[in-house]
């Protein structure tokens, strides 16, 4: 099993709708996640922690399922801004971390 | 007010020189990183430094070198390049887990 795998999509969904990634990881001492964004030919950017069950930040829920060793993202009410890849990074060990490959998402108008 | 800032922004060069890409943060973090994003869009660690110690080294060729003059800076050294060090590299900080990220460097090797 890699140490990080995400949907690899890519999703294309209407303004408006509700679209969920997976995202799962081997190493099951992590402690605590990160969801980034990264837009076409930019950097990363944070868009979500999880150190608990999980996160809600508006229309972005993270959820943590450590039985099962995944990771959810939910976007809803999607916007055309939304548009990006959608990056899960799992902590291996101390300040090392795994970038999963990432999930494309495009919001269509 | 720029955060996390490298230079140069692009950088075109030819196999067998050796080159340096600079990286400043502003934001007091202890920890920070470099990152290689390949043509297949894989973002990898490279080095990881805390408090100017290597705390990270991944299996990254020795022409490979970050070198840090304070908590502020990390650059990275590359000798004698070759053409799959074609890439995107981003400098990052840290100050715990979340990651900031500077514009990216992208690199491309004749």
């Amino acid at each position: 099993r890699k140490e990080v795998e995400q949907d690899p999509g890519p999703f294309n969904v209407p303004e408006g709708a509700t679209v969920a990634f997976n995202c799962t990881y081997s190493n099951s001492a992590s402690q605590s996640f990160f969801w980034y964004r990264q837009d076409c030919r930019k950097e990363p950017k944070l868009l979500m922690s999880v150190y608990s069950s999980g996160n809600e930040d508006g229309r972005f829920t993270a959820q943590l399922n450590r039985a099962s060793q995944y990771i959810s993202l939910l976007i809803r009410d999607s916007k055309l801004s939304d548009s990006a890849t959608y990056l899960c990074v799992v902590p291996v060990q101390r300040q090392n971390f795994v970038f999963g490959p990432g999930t494309r998402l495009s919001v269509l108008p | 007010d720029t955060a996390v800032s490298q230079t140069p922004k692009y950088l075109v060069t030819q196999m067998g020189n050796d080159k340096s890409i600079k990286c400043e943060q502003n934001l007091g973090h202890d920890t920070m990183y470099w990152y290689k994003q390949d043509s297949k869009k894989f973002l990898k660690i490279m080095f990881s430094y805390n408090n100017k110690e290597l705390i990270i080294n991944e299996t990254v060729p020795n022409r490979f070198s970050p070198k840090s003059p304070d908590k502020a800076h990390l650059n990275l050294h590359i000798n004698s390049l070759e053409l799959g060090d074609s890439a995107v590299y981003f400098c990052a900080s840290s100050p715990r887990g979340e990651q900031f990220f500077g514009p990216g460097t992208r690199l491309t090797v004749l």
